[in-house]
């Protein structure tokens, strides 16, 4: 079975700091990694998602995510982040469960970040 | 539509009602999937179909719960005889075919009192 893990429940930071949420999965097989944001109010929006190549994928809004195999990590980072960032953010994994159906997502348990101005 | 819509967007219930939640998925998805997001239990799946079938109800949490979708289309989460424990935000999302990632409505909020 899969099963993602973030390290931190709650993140806060001031303007023009960098940020790296951590994500770690567990499973056996070939995976496709996504990160999904959930602005206040707002529904969850895809981020950026990794299926396979380049392991450094860039996304919306400046976000990039590494995907290192060994470590079985996806941990997402932005040099520089504004209050507008402010939001929970979700690791989520899945798999090609034949064909060209891929199942549902398994996600972790989010991670709030707080950016002051 | 533009995006994944559901209904109703808020829901209050007495405990031991049945509760009908609806989803309308983005025009020609052919994925839908069903999530639960609800303080210290993070956002967990339900159900999944494609097309009309349910090749996955591994997530539904008791024979309360159930699932259908008509037509490829819109699909309605049932719970019989709600519990307070269900009070939750109930997700849904579509995909298109072999698309690997999931839009995501906006959600309905039920409370059961």
């Amino acid at each position: 079975a899969q099963s993602v893990s973030q390290h931190n429940h709650h993140v806060i930071l001031s303007e023009a700091a960098s940020l790296e949420l951590g994500c770690n999965y567990s499973y056996g097989g070939t995976v496709n990694l996504f990160w999904y944001v959930q602005y206040p109010g707002q529904h969850l929006q895809l981020l950026l998602k990794y299926f396979s190549g380049d392991p450094l994928v860039k996304g919306i809004k400046g976000f990039e995510a590494e995907f290192i195999k060994s470590k079985f990590s996806f941990n997402l980072r932005k040099p520089s982040v504004q209050w507008s960032d402010t939001a929970e953010y979700f690791c989520a994994v899945n798999s090609n469960a034949g064909g060209t159906s891929y199942g549902k997502l398994t996600f972790g348990q989010g991670t709030i970040l707080t950016v002051h101005p | 539509g533009a995006g994944v819509s559901q209904s109703p967007s808020n829901k209050v219930t007495e405990k031991g009602k049945d509760v009908e939640l609806r989803c309308d998925p983005i025009s020609g998805h052919t994925a839908l999937y069903w999530y639960r997001q609800s303080l210290g239990q993070g956002l967990e799946f339900l159900i999944y179909f494609q097309g009309n079938s349910a090749p996955d109800k591994s997530g539904l949490p008791s024979d309360r719960f159930s699932a259908e979708r008509t037509g490829g289309s819109v699909s309605t989460l049932t719970i019989q005889r709600t519990q307070q424990e269900d009070s939750a935000v109930y997700l849904c999302a579509s995909s298109s075919y072999g698309m690997a990632w999931q839009f995501f409505g906006p959600g309905t909020r039920l409370t059961v009192l």
